[in-house]
């Protein structure tokens, strides 16, 4: 099956700072999402992007299906943007989570 | 309402019991997954619903699982003789199938499954 990689798999913060995080793949997909999971657990959307870039306030993504990456930037870091960070890439219908970037963003 | 929802949030059971999981899924979305998550890990794939059609279950790990999925609505997840390597947090997302791919996922917050 397809592999996902996910780097770093930890990152720590000052907020303010800013990061990016990368999502690679091992195969074609037909989509690609970003998601944030809180400390409470809950999956958030945040983007649905099988190519191009998108940009929502501060955080926006940009996948480049023919080189097999995505990457999700977070510029003015905040204490609210802690949690793990995951990308989940479908290909036949099934889609395939990395094991996430855990971000720690301190006051 | 507008969301996945599961229930139940919390479910702790004595080791051998059978549990269920139910998930219903955002109206008018014909696909539904079911993920699990153990404690500090990424999303296992356990079966996917997609219309009518037989269900894919290639991510069930042992034959006490099973899930089905009624009217093309709500699924149950259901899980015999429970083991202890069974806790874990089970998700369900679901999402506007088109015929080129899944379309995008959504989640509910999942039940948390802990067997003493």
């Amino acid at each position: 099956g397809i592999q996902v990689e996910q780097s770093p798999p930890d990152l720590i913060l000052q907020e303010g700072a800013n990061s990016t995080l990368r999502c690679n793949f091992s195969d074609s997909v037909n989509n690609l999402q970003w998601f944030h999971q809180n400390p409470w657990g809950q999956l958030i959307n945040l983007f649905y992007i099988p190519s191009g870039t998108k940009q929502n306030g501060r955080l926006s993504a940009t996948t480049v299906a023919t080189e097999r990456y995505s990457l999700l930037y977070i510029s003015s870091s905040q204490t609210t943007d802690s949690g793990v960070y995951f990308c989940a890439v479908e290909r036949s219908y099934i889609p395939t989570f990395g094991r996430g970037t855990s971000l720690i963003v301190h006051p | 309402g507008a969301g996945v929802s599961q229930s139940p949030s919390n479910k702790v059971t004595e080791k051998g019991k059978d549990v269920e999981l139910r998930c219903d899924p955002i109206s008018g979305h014909t696909a539904l997954y079911w993920y699990r998550q153990s404690l500090g890990q990424g999303l296992e794939f356990l079966i996917y619903f997609q219309g009518n059609s037989a269900p894919d279950k290639s991510g069930l790990p042992s034959d006490r699982f099973s899930a089905e999925r009624t009217g093309g609505s709500v699924s149950t997840l259901t899980i015999q003789r429970t083991q202890q390597e069974d806790s874990a947090v089970y998700l369900c997302a679901s999402s506007l199938y088109r015929v080129l791919d899944t379309g995008e996922l959504f989640f509910g917050e999942g039940s948390r499954l802990t067997v003493l």
